[in-house]
């Protein structure tokens, strides 16, 4: 169980386009999605967090009119990197996790995105 | 503020020996644990958790994890190291009433070698 999906795995986009990626979890109810952005041999970096039905938290430093982030439904969060460029190039990654629970949940990732922005 | 540290990049050792990726952890209130591993171009795979009771936690793929408070570790271990073992492993940590949100540490590569 506690699947999380992807989609897509990767893509190509020409600068100056928008790309949208979506985050499902596949086999709960996600009532928290994180993205996050990871840089090549780095860390992750968190960008926001999404509860269903209400407006992301972006963290500092990330521009929410650039990223654009939708958690519609309890299984579904979309990430649209807004008039891409080069430097949003990148491997993103979504997790999600059930957070009505009483204790605290497991994030479940999903495989993540690569983007190239040319 | 809660922190992570994950003092090696990268740890090597042979298939069959044991292996120890270690993880300290700086968090206010009792702190909940996490290890995942992170195989190339992939997402990020839960591996076990401490949240409360035993310190020792056993999770997938034979590893286990040892809860020290007063060290403030939770170093990730395992009996016999595979070659398949090798990928990038990562500790977090989160709290209660935290939303669930994670600090991760750097990251430690480890490469089992035939």
């Amino acid at each position: 169980g506690a699947v999380v999906s992807q989609h897509p795995s990767r893509v190509i986009c020409k600068s100056g386009t928008s790309v949208k990626i979506e985050c499902r979890s596949l086999d709960f109810q996600a009532t928290t999605m994180f993205w996050y952005r990871q840089f090549p041999k780095q860390s992750l970096m968190l960008m926001a967090t999404s509860n269903e039905g209400s407006k992301a938290t972006y963290e500092q430093g990330v521009e929410k009119d650039k990223f654009l982030i939708n958690h519609a439904s309890l299984t579904l969060s979309t990430l649209t990197v807004t008039s891409a460029h080069p430097e949003d190039s990148s491997f993103y990654i979504c997790s999600a996790s059930d957070t009505s629970g009483v204790l605290v949940d497991t994030q479940y990732f999903g495989p993540g995105t690569r983007l190239t922005v040319l | 503020a809660q922190s992570v540290a994950q003092p090696e990049d990268q740890v090597n050792v042979a298939e069959g020996n044991p292996l120890t990726v270690k993880c300290t952890y700086s968090v206010s209130g009792n702190p909940y644990l996490f290890w995942y591993v992170q195989y190339p171009n992939r997402g990020l795979q839960f591996l076990l958790k401490y949240i409360t009771g035993d310190n020792l936690v056993k999770g997938s793929y034979g590893f286990e994890a040892e809860f020290n408070k007063s060290q403030t570790s939770f170093h990730l271990k395992k009996p016999s190291a595979l070659v398949s073992d090798s990928a990038l492993y990562f500790c977090a940590v989160t709290f209660k009433n935290a939303g669930n949100m994670l600090t991760f540490g750097g990251g430690t590569r480890l490469m089992v070698k035939p």
